[in-house]
């Protein structure tokens, strides 16, 4: 069936650094990947998408680019603040008639 | 443009009893879905409403129940609540079916 699979967190990083949270995916056709952020007590956000192979999803310095070879959609960041620490989901969606699924999501902590 | 509302924000019920949660889609989105956040199970997919109809449903007992009604806002009911019912309850609204979501702040359900 279809799945996402994220890296286990919690990730922490210290201000200014590099991030990347890595997602792959196992799903029939081709899907259309999104990555959602979480802040604590709030509902989901929309961070980026990308709907085909090699399209690049990008927002607020966050990167993240469809690899059909290697069926994964990493989240990237050069440089991380303190307010980016959240919750970050990996999602697809394969088609009419189907749902979100998300991966189990990657705590995200950046200290000062 | 207005986001998606959800209310109320907090519940506190007693087991044995019934819920109503209620969602305002994005205007001009035709399609609300709803989905049961846990900290064991993560996000997973209760059911999706376009033109007042259910067009895909999770694997959740019929306790959950929904409709939509036609200026696209909809509700889920939880009946007989159970303790294992506790968590964050997100609606997310889209234009058609099965395209990118956006998410309420979603109602925190407790039973106690």
């Amino acid at each position: 069936g279809n799945s996402v699979t994220q890296m286990e967190g919690p990730v922490t990083l210290s201000e200014e650094a590099f991030l990347t949270i890595n997602c792959t995916y196992t799903a029939t056709g081709y899907p259309s990947l999104f990555w959602y952020v979480q802040y604590p007590g709030e509902g989901l956000q929309l961070l980026l998408k990308a709907t085909k192979a090699d399209d690049k999803g990008s927002n607020k310095g966050f990167e993240a680019t469809y690899r059909k070879e290697t069926t994964s959609f990493h989240l990237e960041k050069g440089s991380v603040q303190v307010s980016d620490s959240a919750v970050y989901f990996c999602a697809l969606l394969t088609g009419a008639g189907t749902a979100l699924i998300f991966g189990k999501g990657t705590t995200l902590s950046v200290s000062s | 443009k207005a986001g998606v509302t959800q209310t109320p924000r907090y519940l506190i019920k007693t087991r044995g009893q019934q819920v109503t949660l209620s969602c305002s889609p994005i205007s001009g989105h035709r399609s609300v879905s709803w989905y049961q956040q846990t900290p064991g199970q993560g996000l997973q997919f209760l059911f999706e409403y376009f033109s007042e109809t259910q067009r895909n449903k999770g694997n959740f007992p019929g306790r959950f129940s929904g409709r939509q009604f036609s200026n696209s806002r909809s509700e889920m009911n939880v009946s007989t609540l159970e303790l294992g019912d506790s968590a964050l309850y997100l609606c997310a609204s889209q234009i058609e079916l099965s395209t990118e979501a956006f998410f309420g702040q979603g109602t925190r359900l407790t039973v106690v």
